[in-house]
């Protein structure tokens, strides 16, 4: 029962590189999302999706982008990582109405230094 | 961009002790959810309310939905080692996006 996939767990990265952050779920759901978790700050969205080739921005697009090709998969790209992005990085998805649960990966630890 | 404010950040309290966290808003939720996030995981979710004035009960936890659906509350009843964790409240404002709060960290002393 694999649910929402991310990889890698943890990285970490200098100033300027470029990295994806992958997502897989295999529950068939239309909505995914990525968040990121700052202490004391909760989590922020960054980009959504509400299904196969639409995505939107969230909160705090800004450093990155997504796609969404597949109904299964949503990654995140870093365009050039800066030290503000380090976060831990949440993807998670949804079936249906806003109400219904999301389900979240296990986060995706980023360090850029 | 709405805002949800959890309240208190940080609580420390004795097992077997009742405490209640809360959730605000100043623009009114179409949906709230409860998610209990653990250390080195993804938060879970707990419940979700819809209905202004809706109590939801899980156990030794008492979620209740304002009347006025821009504020929610989650009561522990006799606290255990178990509940320690970070609680989260999650708002729908009327669209796709799900809008969380800061967090209240809980820590239940044995």
């Amino acid at each position: 029962n694999a649910g929402v996939t991310q990889t890698p767990k943890f990285q970490v990265l200098k100033t300027g590189q470029s990295m994806t952050l992958q997502c897989a779920q295999d529950m068939n759901h239309e909505y995914m999302s990525w968040y990121r978790q700052d202490p004391g700050m909760g989590l922020r969205l960054i980009h959504y999706s509400v299904g196969a080739g639409i995505t939107d921005q969230g909160e705090v697009p800004n450093g990155y982008n997504v796609s969404r090709s597949t109904t299964e998969d949503f990654p995140l790209r870093l365009l050039s990582a800066a030290p503000s992005q380090t976060s831990v990085y949440f993807c998670a998805s949804r079936s249906g109405a806003t109400g219904n649960t999301i389900y979240f990966g296990e986060g995706s630890w980023l360090t850029v230094v | 961009t709405q805002l949800l404010e959890q309240s208190p950040q940080f609580l420390s309290i004795q097992e077997g002790e009742n405490l209640t966290v809360y959730c605000n808003s100043s623009s009114v939720f179409s949906s709230l959810q409860w998610y209990r996030q653990e250390p080195g995981e993804g938060p879970v979710l707990l419940v979700t309310v819809v209905t202004g004035g809706e109590v939801k009960k899980l156990k030794r936890l008492t979620f209740q939905f304002g009347d006025a659906r821009k504020d929610s509350s989650l009561h522990i009843t006799a606290a255990q080692p178990g509940d320690t964790g970070l609680y989260l409240c999650a708002a729908a404002f009327g669209n796709e996006k799900l809008t969380f709060g800061t967090g209240t960290r809980l820590t239940i002393i044995p």
